[in-house]
């Protein structure tokens, strides 16, 4: 089955810098990335995903990236506030089945 | 519109007890999944529903757990008996069907077994 890895596990960052976070997955056949933002006592929510037909999507301050050559993509959030702090999951997905990452305690200082 | 609705949102019981979790899903939302979370870890598969199929429970501890989807709408979770080891977050998450991605999770429902 498919196997999704994440990294770092944790990421600390200034505010208004730049916060980057990294999956690989196994499954060349998945064909649907999205990343997940959780907040302490909730479920995840969907913040941007990206189809394996594109390359790049940007919404905001937030990005993602794919290469499926080599299997990975990154999401990129800019200009960082205090309120981005969370842990963020990415995940991939074929057919409905969806597998996700160890997450990334993102932590922005005020 | 309601979004996914999961009770109870904590529970807490003594180990060799059973317990159930409950699960509504966004109204016309096909498939339903059930995910186990362990403290900083992601969201793992227990199962997953198209209407009232499991159509993967390949994940399901099936000498304790038990799931089911009458009418394919709502849909239960049992741990009988529970075991210390099974303090977790359970996730219910809805879509609204095969190839369109996005997941829709329940706010989950916190395990602890003493």
């Amino acid at each position: 089955g498919e196997n999704v890895e994440q990294h770092p596990s944790t990421l600390s960052v200034q505010e208004g810098d730049s916060a980057v976070i990294k999956c690989t997955y196994s499954d060349s056949a998945s064909n649907y990335f999205p990343w997940y933002k959780q907040e302490l006592g909730k479920g995840p929510q969907l913040i941007i995903d990206i189809r394996s037909n594109v390359g790049e999507k940007k919404d905001q301050r937030i990005a993602v990236t794919l290469n499926k050559t080599a299997k990975h993509f990154s999401l990129h959030i800019t200009e960082t506030q205090p309120e981005d702090s969370a842990v963020y999951f990415c995940a991939a997905s074929k057919d409905s089945d969806m597998r996700f990452g160890a997450g990334t305690r993102l932590t922005v200082k005020p | 519109e309601a979004g996914v609705v999961q009770s109870p949102r904590y529970k807490i019981i003594e180990k060799k007890q059973p317990v159930a979790f409950w699960c509504n899903p966004i109204s016309g939302h096909n498939t339903l999944y059930w995910y186990l979370q362990n403290l900083g870890q992601g969201p793992e598969l227990l199962i997953r529903y198209e209407n009232e199929e499991a159509v993967d429970d390949s994940q399901l501890p099936k000498d304790r757990f038990s799931a089911e989807r009458l009418k394919g709408v709502d849909s239960t979770l049992k741990i009988q008996p529970a075991e210390l080891g099974d303090s977790a977050v359970y996730l219910c998450a809805s879509s609204l069907g095969s190839h369109t991605g996005e997941l829709f999770f329940g706010e989950g429902s916190r395990l602890t077994v003493l």
